[in-house]
């Protein structure tokens, strides 16, 4: 079965720390995935996609297939990151956005 | 373009009635997805449509529960009767621009007493 686990509830780290979310994915398929964030009082959007191997924000994903991990991180952590971290895997292919969410991680970033 | 748009965005009502829940998506995306977010589950599909067609409804949790798109411009989400446990952020989301990016509304708070 298709399944995003993202183990931490709640990350808590200091300004400047290095930050790690962590996601792991299980699919039988060759996946596709993402990282959604959600800031207080907006949407939930997307931050970026493993396709791109883009750094947004100063935050990179790397999909390890050996692992089937796909962490999130940033070195320098900005209290501006705070926010609710969604790790989602499309079943479909990413052009039809069916994606499976895992149940997020809450970032609190501390002065 | 305002982007996707819910209404209402929080709704609180008695266990019975009957609530339903409307979604304006962005023109041109041929996609459309309800989840549901709760505390303790996280984000959940509910259904979503291609070109206003049901593609998938099995994470519909019951028969209470039942979703629409009469047109590419509309879709609304209704259950009945209401219960305290689909208290919940409803979203609705659309895709179509060939990237794989969801496009969130910015959801409704139901609140069922």
């Amino acid at each position: 079965a298709q399944r995003v686990t993202q183990p931490e509830k709640l990350l808590s780290v200091f300004k400047g720390a290095p930050v790690e979310l962590k996601c792991n994915y299980s699919y039988s398929g060759s996946p596709e995935l993402f990282w959604y964030v959600q800031y207080s009082r907006q949407r939930l959007q997307l931050l970026l996609r493993h396709i791109s191997r883009e750094s947004i924000k100063g935050f990179t994903a790397d999909l390890n297939k050996g692992e089937t991990s796909f962490h999130l991180k940033k070195p320098f952590a900005q209290e501006e990151d705070s926010a609710m971290y969604y790790c989602a895997l499309s079943r479909h292919g990413g052009s039809q956005g069916n994606l499976i969410f895992g149940k997020g991680t809450k970032l609190s970033v501390k002065p | 373009d305002a982007g996707v748009i819910q209404s209402p965005r929080h709704e609180v009502t008695e266990m019975g009635q009957e609530v339903t829940l409307r979604c304006k998506p962005i023109s041109g995306h041929d996609y459309l997805f309800w989840y549901r977010q709760t505390m303790m589950r996280g984000l959940e599909l509910l259904i979503y449509f291609n070109n206003n067609v049901p593609i998938d409804d099995s994470g519909m949790p019951e028969d209470r529960f039942s979703a629409k798109m009469p047109n590419a411009s509309f879709s609304t989400l209704k259950i009945q009767p209401s219960e305290p446990r689909d208290s919940a952020v409803y979203f609705c989301a659309g895709q179509g621009d060939g990237t794989g990016e969801l496009f969130f509304g910015e959801g409704s708070r139901l609140t069922v007493l």
